[in-house]
């Protein structure tokens, strides 16, 4: 069964750095093909795909975002992780993990986790 | 970007009635290895987004099959043969075939 957890600080101050954590179980991300991507979801908005990390370690960043997005996984290949620098409450947003596998994108994704910049 | 509209932006339905969601690209989805990487989401009211279509046409596992994609290029429909009273929510389409990946501004479906 296959199943992704996303973890974070609640809230945050704007200009400090969030981190997230999406943990899964189910699948294994050294497994060929596999993709454990990061989107969000302001309040009442459409989605807005970030990053994405893969198998083999390549990382793939939106472009809008790339400046201030580090995606990262651990060993094990069971936790994709995310670092946003310099927040502002334009990052306030649900964020979400999601996996693909080749060109079946986001079969599964997590439950999300809410995240609010302010001071 | 590529950006993908979604026509209605709100679609009100009967229960049993026939409804169709329309996502136009701004640019041919078709890719250079032949795939049209066009997938359809639905997120339910609180929860996370789920999958109903991949690569235009083919149903996500468990999905009902009163729904299905059509489309090529940068026109795709999504269809619901008989609306359920768990259907409703937002529906977005999505792209993955020119980076970065995009989505629809969504299209709310509702009680009529």
């Amino acid at each position: 069964q296959v199943t992704l957890k996303e973890s974070g600080p609640g809230m945050l101050q704007p200009s400090k750095t969030l981190s997230l954590t999406c943990s899964f179980s189910g699948f294994s991300l050294s497994t060929s093909g596999m993709v454990v991507s990061w989107i969000r979801q302001p309040s009442g908005k459409s989605l807005e795909w970030l990053a994405a990390i893969d198998w083999d370690g390549d990382k793939y960043y939106n472009p809008s975002l790339k400046s201030r997005l580090t995606v990262s996984k651990d060993t094990s290949n069971t936790q994709v992780f995310l670092k946003i620098t310099s927040v502002d409450t334009a990052d306030t947003a649900t964020y979400y993990c999601a996996r693909s596998i080749y060109n079946n994108y986001f079969d599964y994704w997590g439950q999300g986790v809410m995240v609010t910049v302010s001071s | 970007d590529v950006v993908l509209t979604q026509t209605p932006s709100i679609l009100s339905a009967t229960i049993g009635q026939s409804v169709s969601i329309s996502c136009r690209s701004s640019q041919s989805l078709l890719d250079s290895d032949g795939n049209t990487y066009l997938y359809w989401f639905l997120q339910r009211p609180g929860q996370s987004p789920q999958r109903l279509i991949y690569l235009v046409s083919n149903l996500g596992s468990g999905v009902p099959n009163r729904f299905s994609g059509s489309g090529s290029g940068t026109d795709f429909t999504l269809k619901i043969s008989g609306v359920e009273a768990e259907d409703l929510g937002v529906y977005y389409c999505m792209q993955a075939t020119h980076a970065p990946w995009t989505f629809g501004g969504g299209t709310k479906l509702e009680l009529k």
